[in-house]
């Protein structure tokens, strides 16, 4: 079975601490995609990052970084010195095969000034 | 920048009622998909399609919905029939010009439907 899993469904913070969302994800196939989509308040689901199974290497883009763990079947990601504009719900997605995306739950961050 | 635009914004129908959902997608791309999110939920994968037909749909997709791109711009979906478990917000998506699909979509801002 193909699942997604983001155990946190809210997450509440204050500006300018660090916060780190938390995707475990279950596949049988020995190639994968995983990405991570942000949903704003207004609505729409904004692209973050995509990570092929065979990179493991952690990626960091601004205040942004991912941490792939192939053994432990995770994808976390981590906000460094979170800003209000970062308030929004998150999902770790697996691709599925041909964009069949498979979203997780979501989590729902909250950052207070 | 390019985005994937969708209307309506908003529809309220009756049960019963045929509901069409446009999406015009990044000019260029070539694979489509129409996702929904019921409120407070998973966002999940209803269809997606290439070359002018349908590549992969989810159990969620059954007889009462379609999907036509039927002059080369419009991405279209139509719920023949509608449920009240229909109401739920419908995401267009786009992906890349050539060479498979990527992962990396591009979302509408959605469609909420609300059936009454």
């Amino acid at each position: 079975a193909q699942k997604v899993t983001q155990a946190q469904t809210e997450i509440s913070v204050v500006e300018k601490e660090d916060v780190t969302l938390d995707c475990v994800y279950e596949t049988r196939d020995t190639t994968y995609y995983l990405f991570w989509y942000k949903q704003p308040p207004s609505g729409e689901l904004v692209f973050l990052i995509r990570r092929n199974s065979f990179d493991e290497q952690n990626e960091i883009s601004g205040r942004y970084s991912w941490n792939f763990q192939k053994s432990t079947s995770s994808f976390n990601f981590t906000i460094t010195a979170s800003q209000v504009v970062d308030s929004a719900v998150y999902f770790c997605v697996l691709d599925g095969g041909y964009n069949k995306l498979i979203f997780g739950a979501g989590t729902r961050l909250a950052v207070h000034p | 920048e390019p985005e994937v635009t969708q209307t309506p914004s908003h529809q309220v129908t009756q049960m019963g009622q045929e509901v069409i959902l446009r999406c015009v997608p990044i000019s260029n791309h070539l694979y489509f998909y129409w996702y929904r999110q019921i409120l407070g939920q998973k966002v999940e994968f209803l269809v997606s399609f290439y070359n002018n037909e349908i590549s992969e749909k989810s159990e969620i997709f059954d007889d009462q919905f379609s999907v036509e791109r039927p002059d080369g711009s419009n991405f279209t979906l139509k719920i023949r029939s509608t449920k009240l478990e229909d109401s739920a917000m419908y995401f267009c998506a786009s992906d890349r010009l050539a060479g498979g699909p990527t992962g990396e979509l591009f979302f509408g801002e959605g469609s909420r439907l609300t059936v009454l």
